[in-house]
C-alpha cells in the first residue's frame, strides 16, 4: 500500500511466488494510471498502464487491476524474480492535464 | 535505457554556486518535464515544456530556472540553493504533451547542496 513518511512499505516475496502491490489513488476523476518500477540508482521505468474504461490489463508477467469504486489499483507480478526487486509506485493522471499524482511507492524484496 | 539521458549523474554544490543540469531525449517527443524526488515525498512535478514552451510551473522557487532550447534538450539552472533542495532530479519526456500520456524518465541527477 501507499505511505507517506521516511520509510517505504516493504513487501518481501519468495522467488517464484506471485507478488501483489497495492495503490490507493486520490481523485475519482483520474482516468489514466501507470505503474512504474524504480531500481536503485535509476529513474522510474514504465511497466504497464491502464485507462479507466478497463478494469484489468495484462502484460508479460504483470497484470494491473483497477477498481474505480474504491479507487484502488494493484499490480500483480507472476513468478517473481530477483530482478523484480525495486520500488514500485503508481501514478494517476487527470485527463488533459500534466498533473501526474505519484504514490510514494512500495519496496519489493525478492528472497532467494 | 529509456532514451532519456541526464548529466551529471551526481552533483555536489555549495549554496552560493551556480550549476546546470542537462537532459536530452532521443525519442522524438515534444514534451519534457522536470521532477524532484526526495526521500520523504512522492515525485513532485516542477516544470513542463511542450513544443519548447513552458506550460507548467508548479510553484517552483526562482532559484530553479528551466530552459528548453529545443524539443530534445532541457536544462535546469540552479543558483543559491538551500540544503533542503538536495534530492534526485528527474527529467522525463512524452510524445505530444497533451496530458494523459506515458512519460519516460531519465536516470536522474543526484544533487547534494552543502
Amino acid at each position: 500500500g501507499e505511505s507517506v513518511g521516511l520509510h517505504l512499505p516493504t513487501l518481501s516475496v519468495q522467488e517464484g511466488d506471485n507478488s501483489i502491490i497495492n495503490c490507493a489513488y486520490s481523485n475519482s476523476a483520474s482516468d489514466y494510471f501507470i505503474w512504474y518500477k524504480q531500481e536503485s540508482g535509476k529513474g522510474p521505468q514504465f511497466i504497464i498502464d491502464i485507462r479507466s474504461n478497463m478494469d484489468k490489463r495484462q502484460g508479460q508477467r504483470v497484470t494491473v487491476l483497477l477498481n474505480k469504486t474504491v479507487k484502488h489499483l494493484s499490480l500483480q507480478i507472476a513468478a517473481t524474480q530477483p530482478g523484480d526487486s525495486a520500488v514500485y509506485f503508481c501514478a494517476e493522471i487527470l485527463s488533459g492535464t500534466y498533473k501526474y499524482i505519484f504514490g510514494t511507492g512500495t519496496r519489493l524484496k525478492v528472497l532467494a | 535505457e529509456t532514451g532519456v539521458t541526464q548529466t551529471p549523474r551526481h552533483l555536489v554544490m555549495g549554496m552560493t554556486n551556480k550549476k546546470s543540469l542537462k537532459c536530452e531525449q532521443h525519442l522524438g517527443h515534444n514534451a519534457m518535464y522536470w521532477y524532484k524526488q526526495s526521500a520523504k515525498k512522492p515525485l513532485e512535478l516542477m516544470f513542463v515544456y511542450n513544443f519548447k514552451e513552458q506550460t507548467e510551473n508548479n510553484s517552483v522557487p526562482s532559484r530553479f530556472s528551466p530552459e528548453c532550447p529545443n524539443s530534445s534538450h532541457l536544462f535546469l539552472h540552479l543558483h543559491t540553493l538551500q540544503p533542503e533542495d538536495s534530492a534526485l532530479y528527474l527529467c522525463a519526456s512524452s510524445q505530444e504533451g497533451r496530458g494523459g500520456e506515458t512519460q519516460y524518465f531519465g536516470p536522474g541527477t543526484r544533487l547534494l547542496v552543502l
